[in-house]
């Protein structure tokens, strides 16, 4: 099947770190750009960032705290979130790209992370 | 840079045709034809509508449409089904493989 699964999610104290991992499956990972995006509760997506073979490139807003890294050969994408912020706060979506300008066309169904003391 | 404008809600009744707006700018929208369009039903993942302004997905309805004009891209839904009341977001590329995506409209199918 087709797929992705993020795992990682939780509760995290202001400051604190968190790595998010994406298991993609039924597809050949190394084709395809790799992205995350995230959705505050209530509010809209947000792209975050993305990585091809040869690019990685987030969003302006981020200000390098958050890394983003993939593992072809274990089909994995990984997200890691530094200096965490209440503002970080969101459900983080794993979504797949046939090239870096197109389309977000598999999503995975979203790990949790909450930022509060 | 603050997200694509897209109006908050839009509503119609079953069988009627409703469009949903999405305006950018001369970095993004008016740029490039890589506007893509998302359904996003209730404590759901997104789902690809849309994308290269007016490419379907396999699988997707000839129902939903999307064209562009200058820095405004649309979707149009026509024959509304029950199944179409969610969440729409429009989303275009901004050069230098990053993106952007609008703030999201509530369709609500009367």
């Amino acid at each position: 099947e087709v797929q992705l699964v993020e795992s990682g999610g939780g509760l995290v104290k202001p400051g604190g770190s968190l790595r998010l991992s994406c298991a993609a499956s039924g597809f050949n990972f190394r084709n395809y750009d790799m992205n995350w995006v995230r959705q505050a509760p209530g509010k809209g997506l947000e792209w975050v960032s993305s990585i091809t073979n040869t690019h990685i490139h987030y969003a302006d807003s981020l200000k390098g705290r958050f890394t983003i890294s993939r593992d072809d050969a274990q089909n994995s994408l990984y997200l890691q979130m530094n200096s965490l912020r209440a503002e970080d706060t969101a459900v983080y979506y794993c979504a797949r790209r046939p090239s870096a300008i197109g389309g977000f066309d598999l999503w995975g169904q979203g790990t949790t992370v909450t930022v509060s003391s | 840079q603050s997200a694509l404008t897209q109006p908050r809600s839009v509503s119609g009744s079953p069988g009627q045709s409703v469009t949903i707006s999405c305006t950018g700018t001369s970095s993004d929208v008016d740029n490039y034809d890589y506007v893509s369009w998302y359904r996003q039903h209730p404590g759901k993942a997104p789902k690809l509508m849309i994308y290269d302004v007016t490419k379907r997905p396999s699988g997707v309805p000839e129902r939903f449409s999307g064209s562009k004009s200058g820095n405004t891209a649309s979707l149009t839904i026509s024959g509304l089904q029950a199944e179409d009341e969610a969440d729409y977001y429009c989303c275009s590329y901004r050069g230098t493989y990053t993106s952007i995506f609008g703030g999201g409209t509530r369709l609500t199918v009367l």
